[in-house]
């Protein structure tokens, strides 16, 4: 089965920080990775699919990259909102499986 | 404006059966694959089922297969998942999703928009 890993478990930084989180696959899947920010209390946000493409109405600090089985989610200038933990998702096989995701925190 | 609301669910005894509604709305209903993913509490996101915009193919992960049914009524713009033996593991917040394909990569899809979730708690 697909394993999907994502580091850091956590991460801490201050406003106007460049953040950036890794999501790898135990095999290729291509570009098949979709970025979720999910809040307390709150359902899942997507902000990247296909590994690089910006949704719409997310802002352009959030960025991704990566094929094959390493991936990259980079916040340019970490804001206040955007804590949260970030979870990876795989769509290439069946089952969708999701990183076991990344909490942001704001010094 | 697209959304997705659940509902159904509850506390519920282990080996009992609960049925949870997504209802839809703001969007061409028929059109689009939905999905259910559940939450533990404290945990990460685990994917459960889909079906098909036509309901002609739903899969599921291992987890529930045999236990849970997913299935929709276009008419009434909603989908369902009917859960049958319960267990103490299943409790979690559910979540629906539509699923929305790439334009330019159609093989490639992503869940556009959620519901708020409903919580689960199987426990004796």
């Amino acid at each position: 089965d697909m394993q999907m890993t994502q580091s850091p478990s956590s991460l801490s930084a201050s406003v106007g920080d460049r953040v950036t989180m890794t999501c790898r696959a135990s095999q290729s899947i291509n570009t098949f990775l979709n970025w979720y920010q999910q809040k307390p209390g709150k359902a899942p946000k997507l902000l990247i699919y296909a590994a690089s493409s910006l949704q719409s109405g997310v802002p352009s600090r959030f960025s991704g990259s990566g094929s094959g089985t390493d991936f990259t989610l980079t916040i340019s200038s970490l804001q206040r909102e955007d804590f949260g933990t970030y979870y990876c998702q795989q769509t290439y096989s069946s089952p969708i499986i999701f990183g076991p995701g990344t909490k942001v925190d704001i010094k | 404006q697209v959304q997705l609301v659940e509902s159904g669910g509850g506390v519920v005894q282990p080996g009992r059966s609960l049925r949870l509604s997504c209802a839809a709305s703001g969007f061409t209903f028929n059109n689009y694959g939905i999905h259910w993913v559940r939450q533990a509490p404290g945990e990460g996101l685990e994917w459960v089922a889909v079906i098909w915009y036509d309901g002609s193919n739903k899969y599921y992960a291992d987890s529930v297969k045999g236990r849970f049914t997913i299935s929709r009524d276009n008419s009434k713009k909603t989908v369902y998942l009917q859960m049958n033996s319960l267990r103490v593991e299943d409790t979690a917040v559910y979540y629906c999703a539509r699923e929305e394909i790439v334009i330019a990569a159609p093989y490639e899809y992503y869940f556009d928009y959620w519901g708020q979730g409903t919580l689960v708690s199987v426990s004796s």
